[in-house]
């Protein structure tokens, strides 16, 4: 069964790189058969998507927030990484991974539980 | 980018009554859409995708149609566990991908 677990600090200072990772079990994170995302929600808001990456290293990230996000993996820890940088309060928010089957990329299921990213010096 | 509006933004409903949820999309996603089921500090669930295939272990009262740039979502009888916030989302074209901004099923 395909399970992810976020992980990384709930608190991080204004202008800094917030820096997340999510653990991948059930499947080899260089299956061909998923792409592996981030998605983001502030607080009482919507989701937002920040990227996905897949297994070849390809990544595809959300025009708003290209600048500033890089998604990365390593396969030796089955482990894919979501690094953004020069946060605001306004990148405040729960920050979600997820797999999508990459038939039909890109519908996420499964997802994390979440983790609480919260900005503020 | 393609942007996904969800109506109504509350929906009040009695226990086994029927809902209906509406996302449009502002240019046609063909069925490449997907609906999610989030509940108070959990992770969304995916309900449906290919705009009208129930995901695995999704109970047959939740059904979806529709394509192009109208979709909706109908729960047939509602649940007690079905008062959750509700999204649709496109990947039909992206990046991005797209959500909608949600519907919350409440309790009349």
């Amino acid at each position: 069964q395909l399970q992810l677990q976020e992980s990384g600090p709930g608190l991080v200072k204004p202008s800094e790189t917030l820096s997340l990772t999510c653990t991948v079990s059930g499947t080899s994170i260089s299956s061909s058969n998923y792409y592996w995302g981030w998605i983001r929600q502030p607080p009482g808001k919507g989701l937002e998507w920040i990227g996905n990456i897949y297994y070849s290293g390809s990544t595809y990230y959300n025009p708003s927030l290209k600048s500033r996000v890089t998604i990365s993996v390593d396969t030796s820890k089955n482990q894919f990484s979501l690094k953004l940088s020069s946060v605001t309060a306004a990148d405040t928010a729960v920050y979600y991974c997820a797999g999508a089957d990459s038939r039909y990329c890109c519908w996420f299921d499964p997802w994390g539980q979440g983790t609480l990213v919260t900005v503020s010096s | 980018e393609i942007v996904m509006t969800q109506s109504p933004a509350t929906l009040s409903v009695s226990p086994g009554e029927r809902a209906t949820l509406s996302c449009r999309a502002s240019q046609s996603v063909s069925s490449n859409l997907a609906w999610y089921q989030q509940k108070p500090g959990q992770a969304p669930r995916l309900l449906i995708y290919g705009a009208s295939i129930r995901a695995t272990g999704i109970p047959a009262r939740f059904s979806g149609s529709g394509s192009g740039t109208e979709f909706t979502l109908t729960i047939s009888s509602l649940q007690s566990e079905d008062f959750a916030v509700y999204y649709c989302q496109q990947y039909n074209k992206w990046p991005p991908l797209t959500f909608g901004g949600g519907t919350k099923v409440e309790i009349k």
